[in-house]
């Protein structure tokens, strides 16, 4: 079993949709959450940082944590063509290496 | 400001010959990690430095990699004898400090291995 799962997607919206992001773990000791987004042929870039459940908001953007449910969630509200990138999750326990999902390729039609 | 900065950005090596990829970090950066990135795939994990001192080579897929931060700025990924199957991006990251730190990656190096 994989440290983290996302689905790959591709996932396909509107421009001004919401959109969903999601990623599942197995390691109840990982406790920092990033979310990257990376656009084609460039290096991963740091969106979202966050550290404890709850939610953490940044613009438009908005990340999402359930330890409990082992669940993290990122949210782009207002959907930019722009915004058409692939997404990947990250995680780690303290002192660990960070463990990446394999991305999800969103793309949001003009 | 500058960012993490990687070369080459691509390197074609025939078979068997030794490769060298460099990773300069952010100024002030103390941690320094190695990433290998296979399409449509997230970064995998390779190694990692505090300043000088490598803390964690356990992603390292054979002795035939290394790596080496010698002054605790710029590091070196070295891959020996290269193979086929050691064709990737090779992704360095940087972080301020301490393991669980955000990471700022570098755009990369398209290694192929023809």
């Amino acid at each position: 079993q994989k440290e983290v799962e996302q689905d790959p997607g591709p996932l396909s919206v509107p421009e001004g949709a919401i959109v969903s992001l999601n990623c599942t773990y197995s390691n109840s000791a990982f406790q920092y959450f990033m979310w990257y987004r990376q656009y084609s042929r460039k290096g991963p870039e740091l969106l979202m940082y966050t550290y404890s459940s709850g939610n953490k908001e940044d613009g438009r953007f908005t990340a999402q944590v359930d330890k409990s449910s082992k669940y993290i969630s990122l949210f782009i509200r207002d959907s930019q063509p722009s915004d058409s990138a692939t997404y990947l999750c990250a995680m780690s326990a303290p002192g660990n290496q960070f463990y990446f999902g394999t991305g999800t390729s969103l793309t949001v039609i003009p | 400001g500058a960012g993490v900065s990687q070369s080459p950005r691509y390197k074609v090596t025939k078979r068997g010959q030794d490769v060298a990829l460099r990773c300069d970090p952010i100024s002030g950066h103390v941690s320094l990690y190695w990433y290998r990135q296979a399409l449509g795939q997230g970064p995998e994990f390779l190694t990692y430095f505090n300043y000088e001192a490598q803390q964690d080579k356990s992603g390292l897929p054979n002795d035939r990699f290394s790596a080496e931060r010698p002054e605790g700025s710029i590091s070196t990924l070295t891959i020996q004898r290269t193979e086929q199957r050691d064709s990737a991006m090779y992704r360095c990251a940087s972080s301020l400090g301490g393991r669980s730190d955000e990471q700022y990656f570098g755009p990369g190096t398209r290694l192929t291995v023809t």
